[in-house]
């Protein structure tokens, strides 16, 4: 199945600071790549993704970056507030294989601190 | 839409006992999934549905069982509770996925067996 890792586990910026999160994945078949976030004491929220066609989305104050060739992509969060404090997931998702259809496969998160 | 509800949201079972963790959407997905999130960890697939009376094993699924009667339900069954089962039990659903699409979860069930 697909491996994915996720850098850095926590990360602490000041408010007005950008952050950035980065994840590698190992299958080159692998074509959506979602963004979730957790707040304490909720599920993953979707907050953005992009597909193996498009090298880079934005949506206002988050974007996300696909390198096939490298089989990384990042997520930048910019002008950082304390509501962005929370856990991000990257995952990623292979095409129709049979019993992998539908499934995503989640990095370990990243605990990000966004300090006022 | 209320999207995906999870009941309980708290629970407590002793070593042997047993439960259902309920899951239900309102979205008319054909898929549906269970995770289970230990701390510092990811999330980890247990079992997975595409749809009414079609369930398979993701990565975790021993000590589990689910069925899928309809659309809506997708309940997660512990037969005999163990410390390891211990952990944040989350259920999502998704459209048909070729070309991927997103996983909607639920707010997840905060087990602890004793």
């Amino acid at each position: 199945g697909e491996n994915v890792e996720q850098h850095p586990s926590t990360l602490s910026v000041q408010e007005g600071d950008s952050a950035v999160i980065k994840c590698t994945y190992s299958d080159s078949a692998s074509n959506y790549f979602p963004w979730y976030k957790q707040e304490l004491g909720k599920g993953p929220q979707l907050i953005i993704d992009i597909r193996s066609n498009v090298g880079e989305k934005k949506d206002q104050r988050i974007a996300v970056t696909l390198n096939k060739t490298a089989k990384h992509f990042s997520l930048h969060i910019t002008e950082t507030q304390p509501e962005d404090s929370a856990v991000y997931f990257c995952a990623a998702s292979i095409p129709d294989r049979g019993s992998t259809l539908g499934r995503l496969y989640f990095g370990r998160g990243t605990q990000l601190t966004v300090w006022p | 839409n209320a999207g995906v509800t999870q009941t309980p949201k708290f629970r407590i079972l002793k070593i042997g006992q047993s439960m259902t963790l309920q899951c239900a959407q309102d979205m008319n997905h054909n898929y549906m999934y269970w995770y289970r999130q230990d701390p510092g960890m990811g999330l980890k697939l247990i079992y997975y549905s595409v749809g009414a009376g079609i369930t398979d094993k993701g990565e975790v699924p021993n000590g589990y069982n689910v069925s899928r009667s309809t659309t809506e339900d997708f309940p997660l069954r512990l037969e005999l509770a163990a410390p390891s089962q211990t952990s944040v039990y989350f259920c999502a659903s998704s459209l048909l996925v070729q070309g991927g699409q997103p996983q909607h979860f639920g707010d997840g069930t905060r087990l602890s067996i004793l």
